[in-house]
């Protein structure tokens, strides 16, 4: 079963242009984080934020979550066409399980 | 090692063979873990180790897989009687700590195709 669910399913841009996606998941959670994947590829970690922390930022991404609302957005700015890919936000469940459960993922396509 | 290898890539194998699928994780990495992934859809967590623990497998399909990390390094997922709906991309990742505060690092996974 998927903890987070990416919203939205698909997003397509021009170069240059700024890129949202966000997760919403169900639990509690000790931490969030982001994965970059390029067709079919290996997962990519992007970034992780603790559940004490609001924004984070690495060079073009910012990241921000909201528990109260139980949600997350990943924002890429000046977009590239290399940032073409599918991304899924990852959570764990609270408590002290290991366990990290994928959401369903944002086909993002950056046209040139 | 310098990252996660899993090896085969592929395997293909006929509907009611066994198959193992093995992991060879980041050296010291602590956690291990397994996932399934169909095709356009993100990973679905099958189980996870903590060195040679297993603490959680709940996200195993049926009694037909298992997994073990005898000695906490390299790891296998096995799946008896396969069907064809355990084909699907499978790939394993590893972490340092415990705990889930720390990134995943993946493999390039094993595509298994059950005919």
């Amino acid at each position: 079963s998927q903890q987070g669910e990416e919203d939205p399913q698909a997003l397509s841009i021009q170069e240059g242009e700024n890129a949202t996606m966000n997760c919403s998941y169900k639990t509690s959670i000790n931490n969030l984080q982001w994965y970059r994947q390029n067709s079919g590829r290996g997962l990519v970690h992007l970034i992780l934020i603790r559940s004490n922390e609001r924004e984070k930022h690495s060079g073009r991404l910012r990241v921000t979550l909201d528990t109260s609302k139980k949600s997350s957005s990943l924002l890429i700015t000046a977009s590239r066409a290399a940032d073409t890919a599918s991304y899924f936000c990852a959570t764990d469940e609270g408590g002290a399980t290991n366990k990290l459960i994928f959401g369903t993922g944002t086909l993002l396509a950056v046209q040139p | 090692g310098a990252g996660v290898s899993q090896s085969p890539r592929y395997k293909v194998t006929k509907r009611g063979q066994d198959v193992t699928l093995r992991c060879d994780p980041i050296s010291s990495h602590a956690t291990l873990y397994w996932y399934q992934q169909a095709l356009g859809q993100g990973p679905e967590f099958l189980t996870y180790f903590n060195y040679e623990a297993q603490p959680d497998k709940s996200g195993l399909p049926s009694d037909r897989f298992s997994a073990e990390r005898p000695e906490g390094s390299i790891s296998t997922l096995t799946i008896q009687r396969t069907e064809q709906r355990d084909s699907a991309m499978y790939r394993c990742a590893s972490s340092l700590t415990q705990g889930g505060n720390s990134p995943l690092h993946f493999g390039n996974g094993t595509r298994l195709t059950v005919t």
